[in-house]
């Protein structure tokens, strides 16, 4: 079974704050994706990287920036947490190819006091 | 741009069916997914079907495709309390766009 993992399930945090998510993939897939996702809102795309030490904008990605230094590893950095980033963050993988199926991991849910 | 447009709540009687639709506007998707989030956790794969497919059939669930009218249907039998969750559908534009997700209340 695939597996993602992410490092924390709850996190509080203060404005201004450096905030790291970490999330772990064990399937060797070259995709890792970063969404957040807000009540009647979906899902949206943060980041996403193809590869080792790649990354690619998603449609929100102000205020974050991310880090793949290793194959099954993607960090998500909020450089100066504000209260607008509380929100789920979910971290995805997946193989690179014409059926791109994404696995999740069970979420992040940040609070910005 | 691409978008994918969901109804945000439907609640339904324990033993009944329910029917969650979805509309999408990207025609060169070539997979459409359905996934499912229970409360406080990650999303789930439920099932996915490939654009030249009218309909899948797994178990309970019988997705449907109607390609002309860009209008994805998931069909759950028989739905129990353990189907209560949040359903996205997402179509592949490049990239996985999803819809905003209906959550579905079963009723005892």
């Amino acid at each position: 079974d695939v597996k993602v993992t992410q490092s924390s399930r709850y996190l509080v945090k203060r404005t201004g704050e450096k905030v790291f998510l970490e999330c772990v993939q064990d399937m060797d897939h070259e995709n890792m994706f970063w969404y957040r996702q807000d009540p009647g809102l979906g899902l949206r795309l943060i980041y996403f990287s193809y590869d080792v030490k790649m990354k690619e904008k998603g449609d929100i990605p102000e205020g974050y920036s991310v880090s793949r230094e290793k194959k099954e590893r993607f960090s998500l950095i909020l450089e100066s947490a504000s209260t607008n980033q509380t929100s789920m963050y979910l971290c995805a993988s997946s193989f690179r190819g014409i059926q791109e199926t994404q696995y999740f991991g069970p979420g992040t849910r940040l609070l910005v006091l | 741009g691409e978008d994918v447009e969901q109804s945000l709540f439907l609640s339904v009687r324990e033993g009944d069916s329910s029917v969650i639709n979805c509309t999408y506007t990207d025609s060169s998707s070539t997979y459409l997914y359905w996934y499912k989030q229970e409360p406080g956790a990650g999303l789930q794969l439920l099932t996915y079907i490939f654009s030249n497919m009218d309909m899948k059939q797994d178990q309970r669930l019988t997705v449907l495709l109607n390609k002309k009218d860009k209008h994805l249907s998931l069909r759950i039998a028989d739905t129990q309390t353990g189907d209560s969750a949040i359903y996205f559908c997402a179509e592949t534009a490049g990239k996985l766009i999803f819809g905003q997700g209906t959550t579905l209340q079963v009723k005892p």
